[in-house]
């Protein structure tokens, strides 16, 4: 089975601070996503990576980076978090051979909450 | 812009009666279509994808995808209080890996 972990399940911030959101996958993946979710607005994908050291810009980057120095591992990086950025993160991730079932698989999300 | 629209609900329906989701899509190019489930406070997970005009079932649920009318549709049958959840809608774009998620659509099945 496919493992998809995120680092906390919880994050309590403070506005100004640098947040650090980690994601680890244990299949090998080359494709990773970052998403947040929020009421009303659904699933928006903020970043996404196809391979080590790649990274695409999403539809809502601003305000977000990412960094992949190993390919199971995907961190998103508030440099300076403000309340607009509380949410729930989830990251998924995706073989790579594109077929017509892409299925991507989800870690359990992080809810991040900025004072 | 890609979007994938649907109704946000509440959909309620009686338990063992059909649940019908639906979905409409702006992208012809979109090729692959996802019905994600997702219970309140946890991640999503896939119950079904369809690329192919036409319906496919696996056991109680039906996906159902018309191009030509950009229309994407899940049916539940018998259904039960477990599956009471949003429900998301995807659509993938060719050769892409990107998905666009519509807002989701909850259900609630009254015992």
């Amino acid at each position: 089975d496919v493992k998809v972990t995120q680092s906390s399940r919880y994050l309590v911030k403070r506005t100004g601070e640098k947040v650090f959101l980690e994601c680890v996958q244990d299949m090998d993946h080359e494709n990773m996503f970052w998403y947040r979710q929020d009421p009303g607005l659904g699933l928006r994908l903020i970043y996404f990576s196809y391979d080590v050291k790649m990274k695409e810009k999403g539809d809502i980057p601003e305000g977000y980076s990412v960094s992949r120095e190993k390919k199971e591992r995907f961190s998103l990086i508030l440099e300076s978090a403000s309340t607009n950025q509380t949410s729930m993160y989830l990251c998924a991730s995706l073989p790579g051979t594109i077929t017509y079932n892409n299925e991507q698989f989800f870690g359990p999300g992080t809810r991040l909450t900025v004072l | 812009q890609k979007e994938v629209e649907q109704n946000s609900g509440p959909l309620s329906v009686p338990e063992g009666a059909i649940a019908s989701l639906n979905c409409t899509y702006s992208d012809r190019g979109s090729q692959s279509f996802f019905w994600y489930r997702q219970y309140s406070g946890k991640s999503p997970e896939l119950i079904m994808f369809i690329y192919s005009n036409g319906d496919k079932e696996d056991g109680r649920f039906t996906a159902q995808l018309n191009k030509a009318s950009q229309y994407v549709s899940l049916l539940i049958r018998d259904s039960q209080p477990s599956d009471s959840a949003t429900y998301l809608c995807a659509g993938e774009g060719a050769g892409s890996y990107q998905l666009t998620f519509g807002k989701g659509t909850k259900l609630s099945v009254i015992p």
